[in-house]
């Protein structure tokens, strides 16, 4: 089974509405983080959490929200729903004693109409 | 700020050739340095890192990268390429902010291998 796991791989969506893309992990890590990834912009950074009570936002937090509901949990939400959040979306983990080594999902493709 | 460039966005060679991708970043302190591959439909694969210690570091499937502080370069190179080995592939740069690291990466380049 995989490490990192993203539900839904992809997700067809209209405008407005607000959608949850969800984010598992079994590799007992601490830190969660979530990306945007853009042709030709690589990867940006959307929020980021290092423990269950700590949520900080990254470069491009705007337009969403993250829960981490527990360790291994970590959803996020576009509240409403636009065009120009379609994306390939990534989820990622790190733990303290390797921070400073990221492992991804395989990612969550969405569409927004 | 941190920032990382990478100048070639597509890059073609033969199966059997050599590589090497560039990687330039900015910033004030040694960085924390990092390769990624993305094949298609899939995630970011950790080819290599670099920390500290030996500039010259071995990465997976045969890839390796030099640090070089006097260019602020990380390029990634491979002395034989595979048809595999077409793919996306992302350098980062780790920095410490607020007691976490927090990568930055570079918009990525697209290997295409001819056979």
């Amino acid at each position: 089974d995989a490490d990192v796991t993203q539900t839904p791989r992809n997700r067809i969506t209209k405008t407005g509405k607000r959608i949850m893309l969800e984010c598992s992990q079994t590799k007992g890590h601490d830190r969660m983080y979530w990306y945007r990834q853009d042709p030709g912009l690589g990867l940006r950074l959307i929020y980021y959490s290092f423990d269950v009570k700590d949520i900080n936002k990254g470069e491009i937090s705007d337009g969403y929200s993250v829960s981490r509901q527990a360790q291994a949990k970590f959803s996020l939400s576009l509240e409403s729903a636009i065009p120009n959040q379609t994306a390939l979306y990534f989820c990622a983990t790190s733990e303290t004693r390797d921070q400073e080594t990221q492992y991804f999902g395989p990612g969550t493709r969405l569409l927004v109409l | 700020a941190q920032s990382v460039t990478q100048p070639d966005i597509h890059i073609t060679v033969s199966e059997g050739a050599s590589l090497e991708l560039r990687c330039n970043y900015s910033y004030g302190a040694t960085p924390y340095l990092f390769w990624y591959v993305q094949s298609p439909g899939q995630g970011l694969q950790l080819l290599l890192k670099y920390f500290s210690g030996d500039t010259l570091v071995q990465g997976i499937k045969g890839f390796e990268a030099e640090f070089k502080r006097s260019q602020s370069s990380f390029n990634l190179r491979k002395p034989s390429v595979h048809w595999s080995d077409a793919a996306e592939y992302f350098c980062a740069v780790g920095v410490f902010t607020g007691g976490g690291n927090k990568l930055t990466f570079g918009t990525g380049t697209q290997l295409k291998v001819e056979l």
